[in-house]
C-alpha cells in the first residue's frame, strides 16, 4: 500500500527566509511524487513532480523539491518566502509497483509567511 | 479550456435528502476522480473512473454513487444525506498515464443539517 506523511500541520516562516515543507512516503515499488498547493476556497493546483532522474525538481512559483530515496522523503523548498506563498500544501504519491493510477495525499501542511 | 468545472459551489441539505454534484472536464481526459476534503484529514478518494462506462470504488465510497456515461461528465450522487457527509468535494481529471498530474475543480462545499 502507498502512503504519505506530512509531519507538520503548520509551518511559520518570515518573509524572505527560506522555507521547507516536509514529506515522507512509503511505497512497494518506485514512487511518483507530487506537490500541490491550495489557496483558500480554491481547488488544488499542481506545483511539481518527481518521476525519475535528477533528485532536485523545479516547479512553479520558484518552488523546488528534493527527492531522497534513502530517507524516503520529498521535501518542498523555496529559497525566499513570499507572503503570497501562504497556503495549504499537499504532498501526494503514486506507487509504480502497484500499477495504480490513484494518488494518495498527505493531510496537508499550512504554510504561513509572516511579513 | 475551462478545465474542470463543478456545480454547485455551495449547498445545504437536510438529513435524508439526496442530490447530485456535477463535474465536467473539457480536456478529453479518460481518468476522473471524486475526493472529499475534511479539515486536517487531507483528501480521501470516493470513486474514480478510467473511462466512459467504467467506475470503481475508492477509499470512502459508502453513501455515494457515480456514473460515467460520457468522457466529459462524472456526476456524484448522494443518497440519504447524513451529517457525516458534510465536507468539501473536489472532482479531478488526468490524462491517464502514471506520470500525469491531476487537474482539480474549484470544489463544492456541502453542509448536511
Amino acid at each position: 500500500a502507498q502512503s504519505v506523511a506530512q509531519p507538520e500541520d503548520q509551518v511559520n516562516v518570515a518573509e524572505g527566509n527560506p522555507l521547507t515543507v516536509k514529506c515522507t512516503y512509503s511505497v512497494s515499488g518506485n514512487p511518483y511524487l507530487f506537490w500541490y498547493v491550495q489557496y483558500p476556497n480554491r481547488g488544488l493546483q499542481f506545483l511539481l513532480k518527481y518521476i525519475t532522474g535528477d533528485n532536485l525538481v523545479k516547479g512553479s512559483y520558484g518552488f523546488e523539491a528534493e527527492f531522497n530515496k534513502s530517507q524516503t522523503s520529498f521535501h518542498l523548498k523555496k529559497p525566499s518566502a513570499l507572503v503570497s506563498d501562504s497556503a495549504l500544501y499537499f504532498c501526494a504519491v503514486r506507487d509504480t509497483g502497484a500499477g495504480s493510477y490513484q494518488l494518495t495525499f498527505g493531510k496537508g501542511t499550512k504554510l504561513s509567511v509572516i511579513p | 479550456n475551462a478545465g474542470v468545472t463543478q456545480t454547485p459551489k455551495f449547498r445545504i441539505l437536510k438529513i435524508g435528502q439526496s442530490m447530485t454534484l456535477q463535474c465536467a472536464q473539457d480536456m478529453n481526459h479518460n481518468y476522473m476522480y471524486w475526493y472529499r476534503q475534511d479539515p486536517g484529514m487531507g483528501l480521501k478518494l470516493i470513486y474514480y473512473s478510467v473511462g466512459a462506462g467504467i467506475t470503481d470504488k475508492g477509499e470512502v465510497p459508502n453513501g455515494y454513487n457515480v456514473s460515467r456515461s460520457t468522457t466529459e461528465d462524472f456526476p456524484l450522487r448522494l443518497e440519504l444525506a447524513a451529517p457525516s457527509q458534510t465536507s468539501v468535494y473536489f472532482c479531478a481529471s488526468t490524462e491517464g498515464t502514471q506520470v500525469s498530474e491531476q487537474f482539480f475543480g474549484p470544489g463544492t462545499r456541502l453542509t448536511v443539517l
